[in-house]
């Protein structure tokens, strides 16, 4: 069964600083990772996805990275602002459940960020 | 392209009423996932269909909990009697089929937050 793990569970950083989000996960044999991102009281949102054939992923200031072998991921946010504020979250799908259905996702607990003006 | 939708946004009852969950997903997505997320946890899987049969409820807490969609589009899940623990936001998903060898992704709604007291 996958287990997933994200340290820190909260960090607090001035804005402008570079910092990096880890989520580990125990079954190496994965199909994809994602990362989302939840606002207080709001849904998630999903930020970049990244297949298991692929080292990393960027969207504008953000990077995601994935070295299966270790399994380990980081999500590396360049010069943070006060609006990237919130939860971050990883998820891994599960198994294939029955042939041709999606796969449910299994999270982390999340490490809620807080940057600072 | 509207995104899931879910309601009531909020809900407060007693322990040992009965509450029930909408959810509207994406337009022609055929998987439904419905996710409890404790605060301070990941969201956890409860149930996931495909079209309007079911494909994983083995985390349910059948003797309360009830899930069902009607017809493959729109879902309800409702809780009967509910206790202090299932206060929690609701959150449902949506995603397309599994595709071999693509990529599938998941999108959320905004949850319903139900408090028990």
């Amino acid at each position: 069964k996958q287990e997933v793990t994200q340290i820190p569970a909260a960090l607090s950083v001035p804005e402008g600083e570079n910092l990096v989000l880890n989520c580990s996960f125990t079954d190496s044999a994965i199909y994809n990772l994602q990362w989302f991102r939840q606002d207080p009281g709001k849904g998630l949102t999903s930020l970049l996805l990244i297949q298991s054939s692929q080292r990393e992923q960027t969207s504008g200031r953000l990077n995601a990275s994935l070295d299966k072998s270790s399994g380990r991921s980081t999500l590396y946010i360049a010069a943070s602002q006060p609006g990237d504020s919130a939860t971050y979250l990883c998820a891994l799908p599960s198994q294939e459940i029955s042939s041709g259905s999606a796969r449910q996702l299994t999270f982390g607990s999340g490490t809620q960020l807080t940057v600072l003006p | 392209e509207a995104g899931v939708a879910q309601s009531p946004r909020y809900k407060i009852i007693e322990k040992r009423q009965s509450v029930a969950f909408w959810c509207n997903p994406i337009s022609g997505h055929a998987t439904l996932y419905w996710y409890q997320q404790i605060l301070g946890q990941g969201p956890k899987l409860l149930i996931q269909f495909q079209n309007n049969g079911v494909v994983d409820d083995s985390q349910l807490p059948k003797d309360r909990f009830s899930a069902e969609r009607l017809k493959g589009v729109d879902s309800t899940l409702k809780i009967q009697p509910a206790k202090l623990e299932d206060s929690a936001v609701y959150l449902c998903a949506s995603s397309l089929n599994y595709r071999e060898g693509g990529s599938y992704e998941q999108y959320f709604g905004p949850g319903t937050r139900l408090t028990v007291t």
